[in-house]
C-alpha cells in the first residue's frame, strides 16, 4: 500500500518557470510533511516542511502549498535555476510532531533547462 | 547545522561476506536513528528504526538476521549487511533526529554497495 503517492515522476521546466509536484496522503494521522532535495549519490537534504495547521508556507523560492481536506500538498519552485536540477522527494509521518519514521513519496526528476 | 555521517561512502564484497556500514550523529545526539534502501531510481525504502540502547524495529519484510544494527551510543549505529548476495546492491542511507522533540530529520549521504 502506498501511503504517500507523487506525480510527476519526471518534469522538465525552463530556467525561470515554476516547477511544481503533488503529492497525495492516505493516513488522517500524519501530521508532518517535509520535502527533501537529492543529488545523485547523495543523501536527502530537508528543503522545506509543513504542518497540517497551516495551508502554505514560504522559504525563499520554495513554498509548500497543504490542502488537508483533499489530503495533498505540493510544492513549488519559483524561478527555478538549473542548479535545482535534482531529484526531489514528498514525505509524512505520524506522531508527536516530526517524531514518528518518514514515509516517501516515489520521487520526481527535475530537469531546469538553461 | 546537524551533520550526519556515514562511512564507507562505498564498497564493494565479495558475495558471502558482511560489510558494516556506521552512522554517526557529528554534532549532537541522536536517540533515534533510521535505515533506508534506495535502488536506482527508486524512492528510499524504511528498513529498520535503531534506538540507542534497545533492540532495532524492523519493517515488514526485512530480515533481521541478515541486516544486523546496534544503536550503542547517543551518536553511532552501525548495520551489518550479514552473507551478502548480488541482490543486497544498493544505496544504504541513514538519518538521525536530535533528540529533543520535533527536530527536523538530518540523512547522511549514504553508502552504496556492491556484492560481486
Amino acid at each position: 500500500q502506498q501511503q504517500v503517492k507523487q506525480s510527476p515522476q519526471s518534469l522538465i521546466v525552463q530556467k525561470g518557470g515554476i516547477s511544481i509536484i503533488n503529492c497525495a496522503y492516505e493516513n488522517t494521522a500524519f501530521d508532518y510533511f517535509p520535502w527533501y532535495q537529492q543529488f545523485p549519490g547523495k543523501g536527502p537534504a530537508l528543503l522545506i516542511a509543513i504542518r497540517p495547521d497551516v495551508s502554505e508556507k514560504k522559504e525563499g523560492r520554495f513554498t509548500i502549498s497543504f490542502n488537508k481536506s483533499a489530503k495533498q500538498f505540493s510544492l513549488h519552485i519559483m524561478d527555478s535555476q538549473p542548479g535545482d536540477s535534482a531529484t526531489y522527494f514528498c514525505a509524512a509521518s505520524k506522531g508527536s510532531g516530526n517524531t514518528g519514521k518518514l514515509i516517501f513519496g516515489q520521487g520526481t526528476t527535475l530537469q531546469v533547462k538553461p | 547545522g546537524a551533520v550526519v555521517s556515514q562511512h564507507p561512502s562505498r564498497v564493494i564484497c565479495k558475495s558471502g561476506t558482511s560489510v558494516k556500514i556506521e552512522c554517526r550523529s557529528l554534532d549532537f545526539q541522536a536517540t533515534t536513528m533510521f535505515w533506508y534502501r534506495q535502488f536506482p531510481k527508486q524512492s528510499l525504502m524504511l528498513m529498520a528504526t535503531s534506538n540507542e540502547g534497545s533492540k532495532a524495529t524492523y519493517e515488514q519484510g526485512v530480515e533481521k538476521d541478515k541486516f544486523l544494527i546496534n544503536h550503542a551510543s547517543l551518536t553511532l549505529s552501525t548495520l551489518t549487511v550479514t552473507s551478502a548476495h548480488p541482490e543486497d546492491s544498493s544505496f544504504y542511507i541513514c538519518s538521525a533526529r536530535e533528540t529533543p522533540r520535533g527536530s527536523p530529520l538530518h540523512f547522511g549521504n549514504g553508502t552504496r554497495l556492491t556484492v560481486t
